[in-house]
């Protein structure tokens, strides 16, 4: 267990369905990461908060998808009208400063 | 020309030998270099972080850094079954030092 929580661990949906996701990173950690990741890639990036500013953004987010880090601590990505093609593992992972990232558990998410 | 690139494998070793997975970058001032281990389902792990030349140890495991020639491996000694899994490499580049780029991972199997 690295520190970091995701809720719920598993989602299966209905396309055009919505779905939210929340992330607790490791409590002194100021930067916090959303990842998308299906069977046999790697990690890709989808978004970064630094405290509760989001910093960055992946040209692969569709304007379905939005994440908030209201207060700096938690966040949430939400995925409006999901589609089949969304149905991947979503990572969030935290760090503070430069050091290193750890993930959470990952939320596996299934649209039907 | 992809910046982080891994052989996908399957690499498989027999149990006891020593496992040599091998990662580039295209980034030539990129500053810090990870790898982590992920299991089938289940979120990646940090295994080991490396941010000069030469060798870092640790247990069983070894990261080599040769900036000069942008790889970075890692050294499995005395492999056991349980080491199977795909290993994640990740580096962070200068200037952007805010996310990792992630390679897409080797396979490892490692037979009793």
């Amino acid at each position: 267990d690295t520190g970091v929580s995701q809720d719920p661990r598993h989602k299966i949906t209905k396309r055009g369905q919505n779905v939210t996701f929340r992330c607790d990173p490791i409590s002194e950690h100021n930067r916090l990461y959303w990842y998308r990741q299906t069977l046999g890639q790697g990690p890709e990036f989808l978004t970064y908060f630094q405290n509760e500013a989001q910093l960055e953004k992946s040209r692969l987010l569709s304007d379905r998808f939005s994440a908030e880090r209201p207060k700096g601590s938690f966040s949430t990505l939400e995925i409006q009208r999901t589609e089949q093609g969304d149905s991947a593992m979503y990572l969030c992972a935290s760090r503070r400063g430069e050091e290193t990232q750890y993930f959470g558990p990952g939320t596996r998410l299934l649209v039907l | 020309q992809k910046e982080v690139e891994q052989n996908s494998g399957p690499l498989s070793v027999p149990e006891g030998a020593i496992a040599s997975l091998n990662c580039t970058y295209s980034d030539r001032v990129s500053q810090s270099f990870f790898w982590y281990r992920q299991y089938s389902g289940k979120s990646p792990e940090l295994i080991m972080s490396i941010y000069s030349n030469g060798d870092k140890e640790d247990g069983r495991f070894t990261a080599q850094l040769n900036k000069a020639s942008q790889y970075v491996s890692l050294l499995i000694r005395d492999s056991q079954p349980s080491d199977s899994a795909t290993y994640l490499c990740a580096v962070n580049r200068a200037g952007n030092n805010r996310k990792l780029i992630w390679g897409l991972g080797t396979s490892l199997a490692v037979n009793p």
